[in-house]
């Protein structure tokens, strides 16, 4: 298995434009979650999703962020439009069903809103 | 919801000294407790998880132990190298909503 995949792996982006950022989960996990990491602020919690489904939105800063799932090993992160204060690594990671499990990290992807 | 809360923030030590590293989690419904390792620019990756029917766990220099009266798990590395520089996260987990919360981390540095 390639694990967790993302792309793109590097965003550098100016102020106002969309950003999307993808993630593909390992074959067979049923959770699926967006982190962002920053200096200031470590790694929260954006969103997470179980069978497609959002479960809880509540880590996302404001309605210019925005998450879909539209298939099983598929999410995407929308950034529209996007400010500078948005600069950080964006993590998706999956894991399995049932009995909390193992989390699994994607590599990330640094974006940087100019 | 849950709140994990990690010490110290960075941590230095020589070559070959023990490294100790706290949380406490403010959720008694949490019940998995795994800890990850992020190298530079790189992805977190889990080095050893705990679940709450167990009071200890250790794989070679890594261990750990978890008090679930006190609420607090800690990761103990032994013989520390300097690849073992890092910045380390702890998080809690609870079985109803896979909602893992990670702690702030910690930056070791092991100085050769």
């Amino acid at each position: 298995d390639a694990g967790v995949i993302q792309s793109p792996r590097h965003e550098v982006t100016e102020m106002g434009q969309e950003v999307t950022l993808r993630c593909k989960p390992i074959s067979g996990h049923d959770y699926l979650f967006w982190y962002r990491q920053t200096m200031m602020r470590g790694l929260e919690l954006l969103i997470y999703f179980n069978n497609n489904v959002p479960i809880d939105d509540s880590g996302m800063p404001e309605d210019r962020f925005s998450a879909k799932m539209p298939n099983a090993s598929f999410s995407t992160l929308k950034i529209q439009p996007s400010e500078p204060r948005d600069s950080a690594v964006y993590f998706c990671a999956s894991s399995r069903t049932g009995t909390p499990e193992t989390q699994y990290f994607g590599p990330g992807t640094r974006l940087l809103v100019l | 919801g849950e709140n994990v809360e990690q010490h110290p923030s960075t941590l230095s030590v020589q070559e070959g000294d023990s490294a100790v590293i706290k949380c406490t989690y403010s959720d008694s419904a949490s019940n998995y407790f795994p800890w990850y390792k992020q190298e530079l620019g790189k992805r977190p990756q889990l080095i050893i998880d705990i679940r709450s029917n167990v009071g200890e766990k250790k794989d070679q220099r890594i261990a750990v132990t978890l008090n679930k009266t006190a609420k607090h798990f800690s990761l103990h590395i032994t013989e520390t190298q300097p690849e073992d520089s890092a910045v380390y996260f702890c998080a809690a987990n609870t079985y109803n909503n896979n909602d893992m919360r990670f702690g702030a981390g910690t930056r070791l540095t092991v100085k050769p």
